[in-house]
């Protein structure tokens, strides 16, 4: 299957700082990629989507100020959290979107674990 | 809005047990439903991807099945082994997913 990288995969940061996390599928194009976060012991809550080329799409209560989201290229898009707070610490989880002709389908990167102190 | 609810929550079973989770939800306008594992710490495994012409996936010891239009998907597990211990989840969606609230399972050895 089709393979998608994060990096990295494990970042602490001071309070105030901010934090960029890349999302790169490896061997396949995605003109569209989302971001997820799950807090512990919780599910996965999709944050937005990210359009190649254009602007990300925010799901309701997500702060677009607070969590920049760049898709530069067809392999890579940036979830880049601005100021970051402990409330901020999270697992974070990408996911690229392949569509077929009748189907599509999302394949996930692994995961960064942000820890804010 | 789409709601995506799994059934149990939790779930502890001694080893060589079949076992069956749930996993409802809201809106039957869905192109895919996926199952995954998650180990905790670590990002998702992907088990079966169900499209919406589908009924059922079957990957070895896993089987699928979608009912869309109850809105409904099980994951049947036969022989479970504590190496299945994991939290599984649903998602379902269009091009983008909701998922669902998950089920811890413990496989006693």
């Amino acid at each position: 299957g089709a393979v998608v990288s994060q990096h990295p995969s494990r970042v602490i940061c001071k309070s105030g700082t901010s934090v960029k996390i890349e999302c790169r599928s490896l061997d396949f194009q995605a003109t569209t990629m989302f971001w997820y976060r799950q807090f512990p012991k919780k599910s996965l809550m999709l944050m937005a989507t990210s359009n190649e080329g254009s602007k990300a799409t925010y799901e309701q209560g997500v702060e677009k100020d607070k969590f920049l989201i760049n898709h530069a290229s067809l392999t890579l898009s940036t979830l880049t959290v601005t100021s970051a707070h402990p409330e901020d610490s999270s697992f974070y989880i990408c996911s690229a979107l392949t569509r077929g002709v009748s189907y599509n389908e999302q394949f996930f990167g692994p995961g960064t674990r942000l820890t804010v102190l | 809005k789409q709601e995506v609810t799994q059934i149990p929550a939790a779930l502890s079973v001694p080893e060589g047990e079949n076992l069956v989770l749930n996993c409802s939800f809201t809106d039957s306008a869905i192109y895919n439903l996926q199952w995954f594992r998650q180990d905790p710490g670590k990002g998702l495994t992907s088990l079966l991807l169900i499209q919406s012409s589908q009924r059922e996936q079957t990957s070895g010891r896993l089987n699928a099945s979608l009912d869309k239009s109850s809105g409904r998907s099980t994951l049947y597990i036969a022989a479970s082994q504590p190496g299945d211990s994991a939290t599984y989840l649903c998602a379902v969606g269009t091009y983008k997913y909701i998922f669902g609230t998950g089920t811890r399972l413990k496989v006693l050895a």
